[in-house]
């Protein structure tokens, strides 16, 4: 089982450009969650989805959104990017007590 | 937003050595975990405490749950190289999705 995959690894954006995050997950769970983790602050919940065609907007959502078309896949937008969107961007799936992560993805903001 | 506010915030140490984090909040947690994440990759949970008072062992790694679930702490004995790490805890929300708010993290080196 490969877990949680997160695509790309490494992004590096202009202010306005947009670009779409995946994440994707083989344990069949159904819950998703993206979160993005800056230095001193920990992880910050951005969107979840507690099932296919659901979201819900957690701490942080403002400047993203997020799809989930398939159970498997969990899909962060990023419209028009700014520089306080840099960060390192995690994605997670769980079906009970323990959330699962992704490897994360690197995001910087020209 | 509660914060989850954790001590120290950075700690370097020599292998051998005794430590313990602590992870502090201004309301009860129905229940915490811990989380380890090692450079260029995501958290991975250690363990999750419920009941005040409770105190779990990992090997080498000692979790306490405050009497008043509004705290906690991570103690490590003689510590190694692998332990290194961010220690992050988390507080689990109530409800279907299990919502995690995470403290500010303890970023911890052991060197030989």
């Amino acid at each position: 089982n490969a877990g949680v995959t997160q695509t790309p690894k490494f992004r590096v954006l202009k202010t306005g450009q947009s670009m779409t995050l995946l994440c994707a997950q083989d344990m069949n769970h159904e819950y998703m969650y993206w979160y993005r983790q800056d230095p001193g602050m920990g992880l910050r919940l951005i969107h979840y989805s507690v099932g296919e065609g659901t979201t819900a907007k957690g701490e942080v959502p403002d400047g993203y959104n997020v799809s989930r078309l398939k159970k498997q896949n969990f899909l962060l937008g990023l419209e028009s990017a700014a520089p306080s969107q840099t960060s390192v961007y995690f994605c997670a799936s769980s079906q009970g007590n323990e959330q699962f992560f992704g490897p994360g993805t690197r995001l910087t903001v020209l | 937003t509660q914060l989850l506010e954790q001590s120290p915030q950075f700690l370097s140490i020599q292998e051998g050595e005794n430590l313990t984090v602590y992870c502090n909040s201004s309301s009860v947690f129905s229940s915490l975990q811990w989380y380890r994440q090692e450079p260029g990759e995501g958290p991975v949970l250690l363990v999750t405490v419920v009941t005040g008072g409770e105190v779990k062992k990992l090997k080498r790694l000692t979790f306490q749950f405050g009497d008043a679930r509004k705290d906690s702490s991570l103690h490590i004995t003689a510590a190694q190289p692998g332990d290194t790490g961010l220690y992050l805890c988390a507080r689990r929300s109530t409800g279907t999705a299990s919502k995690l708010t995470f403290g500010t993290g303890t970023r911890l080196q052991v060197t030989l």
